[in-house]
């Protein structure tokens, strides 16, 4: 268990709709990062946010959205879904100064629009 | 902007033999390289990482990585597979000058352990 809580774990949606997943960081970690996970895409970075500011951003489209609360815990928001959304979203956390500390995962939330 | 390739898709060994998984990077400074271990349906779980110092990493089950900065390399290895070594592993740099502190990851390569 890395500590990394992510919520639903699962999710059917339909295109168009809109979804919210959630993500609480190991106990005292401030940064907490996103990922999407696809077949075709592998692992690609979406965004980082550091004790409630976004640090990072990466391949996020303007569709998605996150933030991070004062609890420390985030959320990403994914709007107008499309069937590509479809993937497997991470979060991650690490405590680590300085980069030099590796992310620890949650299990991952797996959203299928059809 | 840093990188990863993983030239192998898949990687298949008997178990007892030694295995090898391949990563080479890119990045403008000194890198900061990472191994994650993914099982079906799981999350990504840290093996090992290299930061500086020693060029032999050891980490977690028994694996280890040798980073070679003229190759610019970082492969994975271990001694003597085991079939529950089968899964899906990615190679990660970050790049510490940039910004965030972002991973970025390689394809993945698919290992299988056969008996």
């Amino acid at each position: 268990d890395s500590g990394v809580t992510q919520t639903p774990k699962h999710l059917i949606t339909a295109t168009g709709q809109r979804v919210t997943l959630r993500c609480s960081p190991r106990s005292g970690d401030l940064s907490v990062y996103w990922y999407q996970q696809s077949l075709d895409q592998g692992l690609q970075f979406l965004i980082q946010y550091y004790n409630g500011e976004e640090r990072a951003k990466g391949n996020i489209l303007e569709r998605f959205s996150a933030q991070q609360f004062p609890d420390l815990h985030s959320e990403l928001n994914l709007s107008s879904l499309e069937l590509g959304d479809s993937a497997l979203y991470f979060c991650a956390s690490t405590g680590l100064a300085g980069g030099t500390g590796e992310l620890f995962f949650g299990e991952g939330s797996r959203l299928t629009v059809l | 902007a840093q990188s990863v390739a993983q030239p192998e898709d898949q990687v298949n060994v008997a178990e007892g033999n030694p295995l090898t998984v391949k990563c080479t990077y890119s990045v403008s400074g000194n890198p900061y390289l990472f191994w994650y271990v993914q099982y079906p349906n799981r999350g990504l779980q840290f093996l090992l990482k290299y930061i500086t110092g020693d060029n032999l990493v050891k980490g977690s089950y028994g694996f280890e990585a040798e980073f070679n900065k003229s190759q610019t390399s970082f492969h994975l290895k271990k001694p003597s597979a085991l079939v529950s070594d089968s899964a899906l592993y990615f190679c990660a740099v970050r790049d510490p000058m940039e910004y965030g502190n972002k991973l970025v990851f390689g394809a993945g390569t698919i290992l299988r352990v056969k008996s």
